[in-house]
């Protein structure tokens, strides 16, 4: 079976520093991996995925995201964090299907 | 290219009544998803559809939500009768996957519900 497990519900940063969101998976095969942004009243947005090419992906708006096969992560990070950043962001889990299995989520919070 | 639609984006109705939600997905896209999400969760996949067939509906409670995609193009999610814990945001989503291949998945707003 498969899954995804955000290690932080939620996560605070100031502006301008960097930021880690942290994702294990568990799957039986290789997966595919996704991590997604949910701004308030928005919908759900893609900002990187891995299928199983470079195990470093880099996402829109400056987020990238690395493979670790002998870890099962898949962490989120970005250099320097932005006010526009604050959002929901979930990893998500796929073994090559239509089905997403998304974790709980981690808010990120950014002060000024 | 416009996104995924839904309608209404707010919904409060009491227990035991009925409800609808709908979705039209980005056009050309063959393979439509609802979700569920309840708040502090992740979505939850409740129902696929490639065109206007049901590909996965193995998490969608039968004995109250149905869904359905008469022309493969827009859908309606329902539920009759809404108990407490449907409370959520439902989501649409829509692909452009006709072969095996994974596709990137567009979400809609999504509609909140309010069972009171």
């Amino acid at each position: 079976a498969q899954s995804v497990t955000q290690l932080d519900s939620h996560v605070s940063v100031s502006e301008g520093t960097p930021v880690l969101l942290r994702c294990n998976y568990s799957s039986s095969y290789s997966p595919s991996l996704f991590w997604y942004v949910q701004h308030p009243n928005k919908g759900l947005q893609l900002l990187l995925k891995y299928t199983s090419a470079a195990t470093l992906v880099k996402g829109i708006n400056g987020f990238e995201a690395e493979f670790k096969k002998s870890e099962t992560s898949f962490h989120l990070t970005k250099p320097s964090a932005h006010m526009s950043d604050a959002a929901e962001y979930f990893c998500v889990v796929s073994h090559n299907t239509d089905k997403l299995i998304f974790g709980t989520g981690t808010r990120l919070q950014v002060f000024p | 290219e416009a996104g995924v639609a839904q309608s209404p984006r707010y919904k409060i109705i009491e227990k035991r009544q009925s409800v609808a939600f709908w979705c039209n997905p980005i056009s050309g896209h063959a393979t439509l998803y609802w979700y569920q999400q309840i708040l502090g969760q992740g979505p939850k996949l409740l129902i696929q559809f490639q065109n206007n067939g049901v590909v996965d509906d193995s998490q969608l409670p039968k004995d109250r939500f149905s869904a359905e995609r008469l022309k493969g193009v827009d859908s309606t999610l329902k539920i009759q009768p809404a108990k407490l814990e449907d409370s959520a945001v439902y989501l649409c989503a829509s692909s452009s996957r006709t072969s095996g291949r994974l596709e990137t998945q567009y979400f809609g707003p999504g509609t909140r519900l309010l069972v009171l």
